[in-house]
């Protein structure tokens, strides 16, 4: 049981480039999140998928696409990256209660420069 | 919209003491759950305690409880007895419910403050 997996730990982009971040959970949550934490700040919601098949902005969506590819996998794709998009990025997934937590991945950390 | 406010940047607390780290919300949500997570140096994120609006006894989990006061939309974290590896960021965020018990799945956290546990 590996809870939330993300991929890859560590990227280095050059302005204009496009990557795709892989998140993948195996506890068979219904609802899966994408957040960007920057220096000396909480995590901020970027796209959430309630369910599969449903998207939702976040607060920061702008520069982002989200693909919820099946119950366990969702991605994030930046298709032109931006220095202002340097952050740490973080999966999470949760059952629909509302009571329960998130998990989160481990992390990736993007330096756009 | 809601918002966390962690008015405390930098805590520093003496190892077996007890430390409240300060949580304050804006909600006009009458049914939301509030959260504590904890963030070390390597930068995983820990689920801590969760406190629900409508819960009437305050969340405890080990060292950990929440003094959760609705009137004054505060939900201060208190870890008792310090540990040494207790020493990292800490997180209040907050979701808000939907009728049915699920939620907007949207976490909005606080700031962070930032502990630091001396010998």
């Amino acid at each position: 049981n590996a809870g939330v997996t993300q991929t890859p730990k560590f990227q280095v982009l050059k302005t204009g480039q496009s990557m795709t971040l892989q998140c993948a959970q195996d506890m068979n949550h219904n609802s899966m999140y994408w957040y960007r934490q920057d220096p000396g700040m909480g995590l901020r919601l970027i796209y959430y998928s309630a369910s599969e098949g449903t998207t939702d902005k976040g607060e920061v969506p702008n520069g982002y696409n989200v693909s919820r590819l099946n119950k366990r996998e969702f991605s994030l794709r930046l298709e032109s990256a931006a220095p202002s998009q340097t952050s740490v990025y973080f999966c999470a997934s949760s059952e629909m209660d509302g009571r329960k937590t998130q998990y989160f991945g481990p992390g990736t950390r993007l330096l756009v420069l | 919209a809601q918002k966390i406010t962690q008015t405390q940047p930098g805590m520093f607390v003496q190892e077996k003491e007890a430390v409240t780290l300060d949580c304050t919300y804006d909600t006009s949500d009458q049914s939301y759950g509030l959260f504590w997570y904890k963030q070390p140096s390597s930068g995983e994120m820990i689920f801590l305690i969760y406190q629900g609006s409508y819960d009437e006894q305050n969340a405890t989990e080990g060292r950990y409880s929440l003094n959760f006061q609705k009137a004054r939309k505060s939900a201060n974290l208190v870890i008792s007895a310090s540990q040494l590896g207790d020493s990292a960021m800490y997180f209040c965020a907050m979701r808000v419910n939907l009728a049915g018990g699920t939620s907007y799945g949207k976490l909005t956290f606080g700031q962070g403050t930032i502990l630091t546990v001396h010998p």
